[in-house]
């Protein structure tokens, strides 16, 4: 596809259960981000991947929190022992290269609801 | 104090009006400002994107900036109802960590026909 693209677009789980969101970067972006947008918030910075590595991760809130992008594509997002306060939009951005200069183009988000 | 503030309204106008949209921020090691537009139920996409002091315009957007001030704006000419949707600011530093964005809280506009 032409753009970012992210699954599931919603996810209902109940508090304590695990949950994978996996996203689609534009081909040949080498520069992925995930981002969390809480009801009436901007998005905030989560981590940043550079290739299959994880270059910045100060962004994830705590271990409950791991992401990973084996092959330097796509990427998924996994939460453990979701809380309520989890609950929030999960987008996810790449860029071409990763500098400071770049667009970061945005997909739609998964939206994330923690009964 | 957030490390970029911003109005988030709602702000209601009417159809061919100039809207102003505002943000404040604190950390004078920004240099990377842009503004995203985003509609419901969608991911942010980049309007402008200006890295100094000044007026940038494309079409009926002008973006400003003002870093000894650390205020940027960004006007809408000629509204449309199109225009409805979420505006978040969002900025950068430089070096490493340039690639994490700061964003706003985003100001919600609605043109009314």
């Amino acid at each position: 596809g032409a753009g970012v693209s992210q699954t599931p677009s919603n996810k209902v789980t109940e508090k304590g259960k695990y949950v994978e969101l996996r996203c689609d970067p534009i081909s040949g972006h080498t520069a992925l981000y995930w981002y969390r947008q809480s009801l009436g918030q901007g998005p905030e910075f989560l981590i940043y991947f550079q290739g299959t590595g994880a270059a910045d991760d100060s962004g994830l809130p705590n271990d409950r929190f791991f992401a990973v992008r084996p092959e330097g594509s796509v990427s998924t997002l996994k939460i453990q022992r979701t809380e309520r306060g989890d609950s929030a939009v999960y987008l996810c951005a790449s860029s071409p290269t990763g500098s400071s200069t770049d667009t970061q183009y945005f997909g739609p988000g998964t939206r994330l609801t923690v009964l | 104090q957030k490390e970029v503030e911003q109005d988030p309204g709602p702000l209601s106008v009417p159809e061919g009006a100039i809207v102003s949209l505002n943000c404040t921020y604190s950390n004078s090691a920004f240099q990377y400002f842009m503004w995203y537009r985003q509609y419901s139920r969608k991911g942010p996409e980049l309007l402008m994107y200006t890295y100094s002091s000044g007026n940038k315009e494309d079409g009926r957007f002008t973006a400003q900036v003002d870093k000894s001030s650390k205020y940027i704006s960004l006007f809408i000419r000629d509204s449309q109802p199109s225009d409805s949707a979420t505006y978040l600011c969002a900025m950068s530093g430089p070096g490493a960590g340039s690639y994490q964005l700061t964003f706003g809280k985003g100001t919600k506009l609605s043109v009314i026909p």
